[in-house]
């Protein structure tokens, strides 16, 4: 079992729709982060949030944090085909030793 | 600024064979990660150094993987011997401090497949 549960695993969509991508665990994080990922590259970090409730806004993309620090969710609006990527959550668990997990991924991609 | 550098990209080699994998993080970071990425996963933490002190290796599997980082620099990964399952890419990241909502900055990976 995986600590950081992602969905959907895949999504395909078409330029200009909105989507939202959701990130779930049944342990609390004191943070979580969201990557994204092309192919043959590292993760790259998009936003870190750490309060309960926090919504953080970059350009296109919305990221809430869940009151309980258990889940979090990312929409995009309008997406691009430059927004085609894994994307991954991440974030080391209140009670599970502090050791840092990454989610199992959401792998976008947008149609032109 | 130069980013995290790793070699080599693609290594193939049979099974029961030992490989080894570099890394060099950005200059002046104290934090050093190991990850191991299965095709179609996120990846999952191997070790994690602060300066060249392990500070998580719990998910290490320690009778085939060793890790060092000599002088708090650059980094070395060797799997002796491999299996099939640990067809992988091994990313390599870094970070300037030692929190966990430090941003990591990830190398492009060593893509390694046992035969």
């Amino acid at each position: 079992t995986q600590l950081l549960e992602q969905s959907p695993q895949f999504l395909s969509i078409q330029e200009g729709e909105n989507l939202t991508v959701y990130c779930n665990s049944s342990s609390v994080f004191s943070s979580l982060q969201w990557y994204r990922q092309e192919p043959g590259e590292g993760p790259v970090l998009l936003v870190t949030v750490v309060t309960g409730g926090e919504v953080k806004k970059l350009k296109r993309l919305t990221f809430q944090f869940g009151d309980a620090r258990k889940d979090s969710s990312l929409h995009i609006t309008a997406a691009q085909p430059g927004d085609t990527g894994l994307y991954l959550c991440a974030g080391a668990g209140v009670n599970t030793g502090n050791q840092f997990y990454f989610g199992t991924g959401t792998s976008l991609t947008v149609i032109p | 600024e130069a980013g995290v550098a790793q070699s080599p990209r693609y290594k193939i080699i049979e099974k029961r064979q030992s490989v080894a994998f570099w890394c060099n993080p950005i200059s002046g970071h104290a934090t050093l990660y190991w990850y191991q990425q299965i095709l179609g996963q996120g990846p999952k933490l191997l070790i994690q150094f602060q300066n060249n002190g392990v500070v998580d290796d719990s998910q290490l599997p320690k009778d085939r993987f060793s890790a060092e980082r000599l002088k708090g620099v650059d980094s070395t990964l060797k799997i002796q011997p491999a299996k099939l399952e640990d067809s992988a890419v091994y990313l390599c990241a870094s970070s300037p401090g030692v929190a966990r909502t430090d941003t990591q900055y990830f190398g492009p990976g060593t893509r390694l497949t046992v035969l």
